[in-house]
């Protein structure tokens, strides 16, 4: 089962709107990360936020962090057409390296 | 600074083929992941490999896949007699040293497998 969960799975909203999506996880974590995948891209690395961090802002972007309720959230202010992509939040364990990937939120911006 | 390579980006095979998709890390990486990525799902992790050594390979398929890192060139993902069920996107991740959680991803390898 997926270590991740986001919801929506799917999101849209006019241009200059917040968009937030949430992730929540099973076990405890490590570190947890919000990647963005455009369609048919790679992955773009957005933001890292440790364990004991509650939240961490970056530009535009800001991800706060709950581990008493296992979850995190990414918050998109002002958006842009270019932010429409798929956005995942992917979790790592202390002393192992793989990441653990959500099933994503599809995001669309609507001009 | 070139990032995370991957060759081909797309890559057609029929069933029973042997496909090979290659992973360059970014430069002074040492630590490389494979990660599969089927239609509307997530990534899910197969290996983790070190120069000449897998460490985690808990998520690789027991048969017909395997992957290496050699001292010298890029590290490769084999996948022998491929089915239908294979068809996915392929993604190399690499980071700076084990326990650096920021991994770099490279740009894909689409299998179709006919």
């Amino acid at each position: 089962s997926q270590q991740g969960e986001e919801d929506p799975q799917a999101l849209s909203i006019q241009e200059g709107e917040n968009a937030t999506m949430n992730c929540s996880y099973k076990t405890s974590i490590n570190n947890l990360q919000w990647y963005r995948q455009n369609s048919g891209r790679g992955l773009v690395h957005l933001i890292l936020i440790r364990s004991n961090e509650r939240e961490k802002h970056s530009g535009r972007l800001r991800v706060t962090l709950d581990t008493s309720k296992k979850s995190s959230s990414l918050l998109i202010t002002a958006s842009r057409a270019a932010d429409t992509a798929s956005y995942f939040c992917a979790t790592d364990v202390f002393g192992n390296e793989k990441l653990t990937f959500g099933t994503g939120t599809r995001l669309t911006i609507i001009p | 600074n070139a990032g995370v390579m991957q060759n081909p980006r797309h890559l057609v095979r029929r069933r029973g083929q042997e496909a090979r998709l290659r992973c360059s890390p970014m430069k002074g990486h040492s630590h490389v992941y494979w990660y599969r990525q089927l239609p509307e799902e997530g990534l899910k992790f197969m290996v983790y490999l070190q120069k000449e050594n897998i460490i985690d390979e808990s998520g690789m398929p027991k048969e017909r896949f395997s992957a290496e890192f050699p001292k010298e060139g890029p590290s490769i993902l084999r996948i022998q007699q491929v089915v239908r069920g294979d068809s996915a996107a392929y993604f190399c991740a690499s980071s700076l040293f084990r326990g650096a959680n920021e991994q770099f991803f490279g740009p894909g390898t689409r299998l179709t497998v006919l």
